[in-house]
């Protein structure tokens, strides 16, 4: 079955510190993969997407994600934190099985400090 | 969130007692979701419709049960059955060639 590991349950920065959340995923072929970030009590908003284009991805926000097939990584960077990024942060793949359905990892709770 | 509704924001039932969620779009996407999201758990699905009128068991459908009548609804009952039924819900939608889904803003649900 496929899965997706984020590497840390908590990431803690201080604002304007560069940001790094780890995403490893699992599947074998060419996948689709997702950021989506989750604010308290809300609902997820999509950060980004990587569809086999380029390898690097640009997202809102600043956020960007680099896919390295060798490494099956799909890791999520931001140069300087804000304090509005305090948030969790799931990596999703979406399955192989027709992509309509996916596949998301645990969460990384994001903590920024002023 | 824009164009995906859930409501109430926040429901308490006593144990025993079905309940109803409710998730209506207006974004004419076709295939609709329900997910169940617990503590550092991630979120897991429970039920999806790709059409009107049809939908499929996700991973944790047990205690639950759906409709589709309408492609702009998609309502998720938590039946008596459902052992552990307290949860943050989310119904999202996606439209049709693309992967992505788009989030409702979620009901919390508490049984006691």
């Amino acid at each position: 079955a496929q899965s997706v590991t984020q590497l840390d349950s908590h990431v803690s920065v201080s604002e304007g510190t560069p940001v790094l959340l780890r995403c490893n995923y699992s599947s074998s072929y060419s996948p689709s993969l997702f950021w989506y970030v989750q604010h308290p009590n809300k609902g997820l908003q999509l950060l980004l997407k990587y569809t086999s284009a380029a390898t690097l991805v640009k997202g809102i926000n600043g956020f960007e994600a680099e896919f390295k097939k060798s490494e099956t990584s799909f890791h999520l960077t931001k140069p300087s934190a804000h304090m509005s990024d305090a948030a969790e942060y799931f990596c999703v793949e979406a399955r192989d099985s027709g992509y309509s359905t996916l596949t998301f990892g645990k969460g990384t709770m994001l903590l920024v400090s002023p | 969130d824009g164009g995906i509704t859930q409501s109430p924001k926040y429901l308490f039932r006593k144990e025993g007692q079905n309940v109803t969620l409710s998730c209506e779009q207006n974004l004419n996407h076709d295939a609709m979701y329900w997910y169940r999201q617990d503590p550092g758990q991630g979120l897991r699905l429970i039920y999806y419709s790709q059409i009107v009128n049809d939908f499929q068991k996700g991973d944790i459908a047990e205690g639950y049960s759906v409709s589709r009548e309408k492609k702009e609804s998609f309502p998720l009952t938590v039946t008596s059955a459902q052992k552990n039924p307290t949860a943050f819900y989310l119904c999202a939608t996606r439209a049709g060639g693309i992967y992505e889904q788009y989030f409702g803003p979620g009901t919390r649900l508490t049984v006691t």
